[in-house]
């Protein structure tokens, strides 16, 4: 199955907020509300910030947010922090012989 | 607290064969499904893997099939990954994790701290 759509990176200063785009297809992203988001520190195993496209598990800030759009889910970051620099990954289900499709990461840096 | 531990990984020769164990605690492991993602050195993160809770359904990434395959010992509380016929793209830090859901597949909620395997001669 094809990887769904990120930008590769994005930049902001400390306090901005910023949008991370993943593009998918009427198959993944477009049908089912069974998209997460995942930040990685690197060296670190991915650790999953928003599921189901808006929910958020205990523990993690309120600065996290998702959202979707017909077959792009989008994540917000607020009021940006230094360790919020990392790189992050979107997932979907998919109704395939594959479930289960990441896409190719985006590489945020707080300038 | 829900830990996943992998084990088994290490370096071998393009063609050879590896077996992963994924050791879980913290949650009722019987009624949860597993997934096996991998991420080559620099890379994305790459879906392999999945496992029923009850063993009863697996499903492969299109790159692992007929080489790699998926098990459980639920009364271990462990999942395996028996991987065959190496190749040297297959090198990459292996994570397990948990699916968040019992009836449907959904993309993980843990990951375990990942096991490195190296495919070279």
């Amino acid at each position: 199955q094809s990887a769904l759509t990120q930008p590769a990176s994005v930049s902001a200063s400390p306090g901005q907020s910023i949008t991370i785009s993943c593009t998918g297809t009427s198959s993944d992203v477009g049908a089912y509300n069974y998209v997460s988001w995942y930040q990685q520190h690197p060296g670190k195993a991915p650790k999953l910030m928003i599921y189901d496209v808006t929910n958020r598990p205990s523990g993690v800030s309120n600065r996290f947010s998702g959202s979707k759009s017909g077959n792009t889910a989008s994540l917000t970051i607020s009021g940006l922090q230094a360790d919020d620099e990392a790189d992050y990954y979107c997932s979907s289900y998919i109704r395939s012989s594959t479930p289960v499709v990441f896409g190719g990461g985006t590489k945020l840096t707080v300038l | 607290q829900v830990q996943l531990v992998e084990s088994g990984g290490g370096v071998v020769q393009p063609g050879g064969s590896l077996r992963l164990s994924c050791a879980a605690s913290g949650f009722t492991f019987s009624s949860y499904g597993i997934h096996w993602v991998r991420q080559a050195p620099g890379k994305g993160l790459e879906w392999v893997a999945f496992i029923r809770y009850d063993g009863g359904n697996k499903y492969y990434a299109d790159s692992v099939k007929g080489r790699f395959t998926i098990s459980r010992d639920n009364s271990k509380n462990t999942v395996f990954l028996q991987m065959n016929s190496l190749r040297t793209d297959d090198s990459a830090v292996y994570y397990c994790a948990k699916d968040p859901a019992v009836v449907v597949i959904t993309p993980p909620d843990y990951w375990g701290q990942g096991t490195l395997v190296t495919v070279s001669s």
